[in-house]
């Protein structure tokens, strides 16, 4: 079992949609948990970055964590084709510069105009 | 907000030739920096953990004589891909968290190599 799972999609929706992206986990141990936007050809660009559980809301982007369930959310509102990208959670236990982060495989989203 | 530069951002080399791509982390020091592969439509995967003055961690399966790392200062770390095979060709990406608890990490803007 991968310790961190994410549906590869492509997930397909209209503009102007809510979005819900998810990712489970298997360690406990994870605190820290941030999504990143990947557009073709770039990077990865960090979006949200959450300790613990709990919600957190930034623009049209929201975060949620449970990690009762080990489950985390990434929901965007009134989703635009410009947020057309691979979205990867990350997840790490520590909170020093070199505890390791593991991602999910990413999620390829697609907004129709 | 933090930024990280990695440069080139695309080079083409002829097997057996070695290449070197730089790290930057331009707005903040970073003791560490990680260096990532990515193959199409795949996540990341983490080749080795490279630390300010010491060697690199190298992760299973990842040739340390290959991939040399070197991290020479509080901001820059360098991956050189010694005689480079068509294999080697890929997305390589860097990244780097600040030297503060609590720093999320953040990735450069990745570089392709084509070996030819």
């Amino acid at each position: 079992q991968k310790e961190v799972e994410q549906d590869p999609g492509p997930l397909s929706v209209p503009e102007g949609a809510i979005v819900s992206l998810n990712c489970t986990y298997s360690n406990s141990a994870f605190q820290y948990f941030m999504w990143y936007r990947q557009y073709s050809r770039k990077g990865p660009e960090l979006l949200m970055y959450t300790y613990s559980s709990g919600n957190k809301e930034d623009g049209r982007f929201t975060a949620q964590v449970d990690k009762s369930s080990k489950y985390i959310s990434l929901f965007i509102r009134d989703s635009q084709p410009s947020d057309s990208a691979t979205y990867l959670c990350a997840m790490s236990a520590g909170y020093s510069s070199a505890s390791k982060i593991i991602f999910g495989s990413g999620t390829r989203l697609s907004i129709r105009p | 907000g933090a930024v990280v530069s990695q440069h080139p951002s695309r080079v083409i080399c002829k097997s057996g030739t070695s290449v070197k791509i730089e790290c930057r982390s331009l707005d903040f020091q970073a003791t560490t920096m990680f260096w990532y592969r990515q193959f199409p439509k795949k996540s990341l995967m983490l080749m080795a953990t490279s630390n300010e003055g010491s060697k690199a961690t190298y992760e299973q399966g990842v040739e340390k004589d290959k991939f040399l790392i070197n991290h020479a200062s509080l901001t820059l770390s360098t991956l050189t891909v010694t005689s480079a095979h068509p294999e080697d060709s890929s997305f390589y990406i860097c990244s780097a968290k600040g030297t503060e608890n609590n720093s999320p990490l953040h990735f450069g803007n990745g570089t392709r190599l084509t070996v030819t």
